[in-house]
């Protein structure tokens, strides 16, 4: 899915830094999520967005903040008050509103404390 | 509470060897359930989808609405299908999300 383009592959963050995650499409796709990825839990939601300037907390919101000011761009800020953000993050994107439809993911970016 | 449980987090088949990747979820609507899978250096896809009812790389996966399982099966391994395998639930209520299971990693032996 060349359509979804998250940035950097690779980030490093400091203690006690907020670091934001890119995330962009150009599938025109309504909906858009953030996933953590750990070893052994799979894929855990964090926040998603259905339409611009709306988006709803996910299973693991907490340390994590998500803005929505255009249908192409969903950015994650893990924030300090994240404990453990060490992990691979993905975003996805689904054509409507609706989850029943299949997902499209990213690449991923992988977050590491220095 | 919505939850999909993969049981086995590694699973490991001889090639030729019939495969079984279990599922089972746990919703009080109507399940809407996918099969996503990730190769080695790929990004996450799809599979499959219930609705779909269709075979896709020889894997075929049955809603079971008795036993709330949707197991992933292919009669016959072959080396490429070793891959990290997730099933997904769809939810609908007043948002609309997906949740996944913890997956389970297929490798195929020669």
């Amino acid at each position: 899915d060349g359509g979804i383009t998250q940035s950097p592959k690779y980030l490093f963050r400091k203690e006690g830094q907020n670091v934001t995650l890119s995330c962009e499409q150009n599938l025109n796709h309504d909906a858009m999520y953030w996933y953590r990825q750990d070893p052994g839990q799979g894929l855990r939601l964090i926040y998603y967005s259905q339409i611009v300037n709306d988006f709803q907390k996910g299973d693991i919101a907490e340390g994590y903040s998500v803005s929505r000011e255009k249908k192409e761009s969903f950015p994650l800020t893990v924030t300090s008050a994240q404990k453990n953000p060490t992990a691979f993050y993905l975003c996805g994107t689904t054509p409507g509103t609706y989850s029943n439809q299949p997902q499209h993911f990213g690449d991923g970016t992988r977050l590491s404390i220095l | 509470a919505q939850r999909v449980t993969q049981p086995e987090k590694l699973l490991s088949v001889f090639k030729g060897a019939p495969v079984e990747l279990k599922c089972n979820y746990s919703y009080s609507g109507s399940p809407e359930l996918f099969w996503y899978v990730q190769y080695s250096r790929q990004r996450l896809q799809l599979l499959l989808r219930h609705i779909s009812r269709e075979s896709i790389k020889g894997f075929t996966a049955d809603l079971n609405k008795g036993e709330t399982s949707f197991h992933l099966k292919k009669p016959f391994a072959q080396e490429e299908d070793s891959a990290m395998y997730y099933c997904a639930l769809s939810v609908i209520s007043s948002a609309s999300k997906i949740i996944f299971g913890s997956g389970t990693r297929l490798s195929i032996r020669p």
